[in-house]
């Protein structure tokens, strides 16, 4: 496996389940990032990584708790989602120690849909 | 003011012209900037970094800056159908941490 591995790549789960989103890096990055990326809307920043500690949480709702087991594997717990929380969520790897100048490699994502 | 703006598009263009892609930013002290590409149903891919003003060439692709006017751009040369995707700007903003500020992106169409 080379890259950024994300899955599963679809999902569709109700309001009350509760599911978890799986991402790995082969490239020994050191952060690591989850997005949500809606219709028409730019990507925004969920949760940040680096080096297995938490350094960015944007606001968002409790609903959503990462969690970051070693540097090379990140996970989007799920529970009592809503169906605005639709969208494609990406996770995405970077060079950066930090914060500083690389760029991304994004896994495949995770296309969720709640019903 | 969003943080960081672009064209929504889409942007047409025939094959074998110039596609010039804009975009701008707030944050006045931003350093680091970049280009992805995203295909439709596809993640995000970064095509160029550019952290200088002035011109960065790779192939048939130019970023070009300009942090005087906050503006940052994609020149892609002998457009091909293959370009046909979604082109995100983003901007790391001068606050430090691991922030990336990303433009909701421009749609180019390259007309065979």
């Amino acid at each position: 496996e080379t890259g950024v591995t994300q899955t599963p790549r679809h999902l569709v789960m109700g309001m009350t389940n509760k599911k978890s989103l799986k991402c790995e890096q082969h490239l020994g990055h050191n952060a690591m990032y989850w997005y949500k990326q809606s219709a028409k809307k730019p990507l925004e920043l969920m949760f940040v990584y680096s080096l297995e500690e938490r350094v960015e949480n944007n606001s968002v709702p409790s609903r959503f708790s990462p969690e970051c087991p070693n540097s090379s594997h990140l996970f989007l717990h799920l529970h009592t989602l809503q169906p605005e929380d639709s969208a494609l969520y990406l996770c995405a790897s970077s060079q950066d120690r930090t914060g500083g100048t690389y760029g991304y490699t994004f896994g495949s994502g995770t296309r969720l849909t709640v019903v | 003011q969003k943080e960081v703006e672009q064209n929504s598009g889409p942007l047409s263009v025939p094959e074998g012209a110039i596609a010039s892609l804009n975009c701008t930013y707030s944050d006045r002290g931003s350093q680091s900037f970049f280009w992805y590409r995203q295909y439709s149903g596809k993640s995000p891919e970064l095509i160029m970094s550019i952290y200088s003003n002035g011109d960065k060439e790779d192939g048939r692709f130019t970023a070009q800056l300009n942090k005087a006017s906050q503006y940052v751009s994609l020149l892609i040369r002998d457009s091909q159908p293959s370009d046909s995707a979604t082109y995100l700007c983003a901007v790391r903003p001068n606050t430090g941490g691991f922030k990336t500020i990303f433009g909701a992106g421009t749609r180019l169409f390259v007309k065979a």
